[in-house]
């Protein structure tokens, strides 16, 4: 596609349900990341993968996040049990082999937990 | 641990004022140095980047940074701001082997007309 498409745009949910927010990174970029941007905050790093290698789980900030990625394709972001702190927007981004790290992101999906 | 400061949080200007954007890394190798710019409604989009070579670099709508490795700095300027410049900026920095971003908090800017 012609660029990093993200589903919902937007989720409201009660607290204690799971999410399952989706990225669709540009055709061709094989590392895909997700952030969270809290208000009034910048991006904060969540999860990295990088090809066919374990993906870099170190910005999660507990076990009731996880992701998923197939292949060099789509990436699924879950968040079970949401509480309220999890209210943000999670934005993903793609870069290509020889991009030089340059991202490109998507538009997001604002999650509201009441 | 990488972190990136961002000095303003929030800049107003009128139109032709002139813009500097502070942004400090904490890093001691080899970074790679971005500004993302997210207009109102829209999604980030990169603004300029720097990987290596001059350290003054220019971007898209009259912007440019200039690294400065000696105070670990990366402003972002613009000579002439216009109202349609409006929008948050933020700085983001990566580097060694690390994958993923570290951003600064933002800097809103508010331009006048």
């Amino acid at each position: 596609g012609a660029g990093v498409s993200q589903s919902p745009s937007n989720k409201v949910t009660e607290k204690g349900k799971d999410v399952e927010l989706r990225c669709d990174p540009i055709s061709g970029h094989t590392a895909l990341y997700w952030y969270r941007q809290r208000l009034g905050q910048g991006l904060e790093f969540l999860i990295y993968f990088q090809g066919n290698s374990a993906p870099d789980k170190s910005g999660l900030p507990s076990d009731r996040f996880s992701a998923e990625r197939t292949g060099e394709s789509v990436s699924t972001l879950t968040i079970q049990r949401t509480q309220q702190e999890d209210s943000a927007v999670y934005l993903c981004a793609s870069s290509a082999p020889s991009g030089g790290n340059e991202q490109f992101f998507g538009p997001g999906t604002r999650l509201t937990v009441l | 641990a990488q972190s990136v400061s961002q000095h303003n949080h929030h800049v107003i200007l009128s139109e032709a004022a002139s813009l500097e954007l502070g942004c400090n890394y904490s890093y001691g190798g080899t970074v790679n140095l971005f500004w993302y710019v997210q207009y109102p409604g829209q999604h980030l989009q990169l603004l300029l980047k720097y990987f290596s070579g001059d350290p003054l670099v220019k971007g898209i709508k009259g912007f440019e940074a200039e690294f400065i490795k000696s105070k670990f700095s990366f402003n972002l300027r613009k000579p002439s701001v216009q109202w349609s410049d409006t929008a948050e900026y933020f700085c983001a920095v990566n580097g060694g082997s690390q994958g993923n971003l570290i951003f600064g908090k933002g800097t809103k800017l508010s331009v006048k007309p």
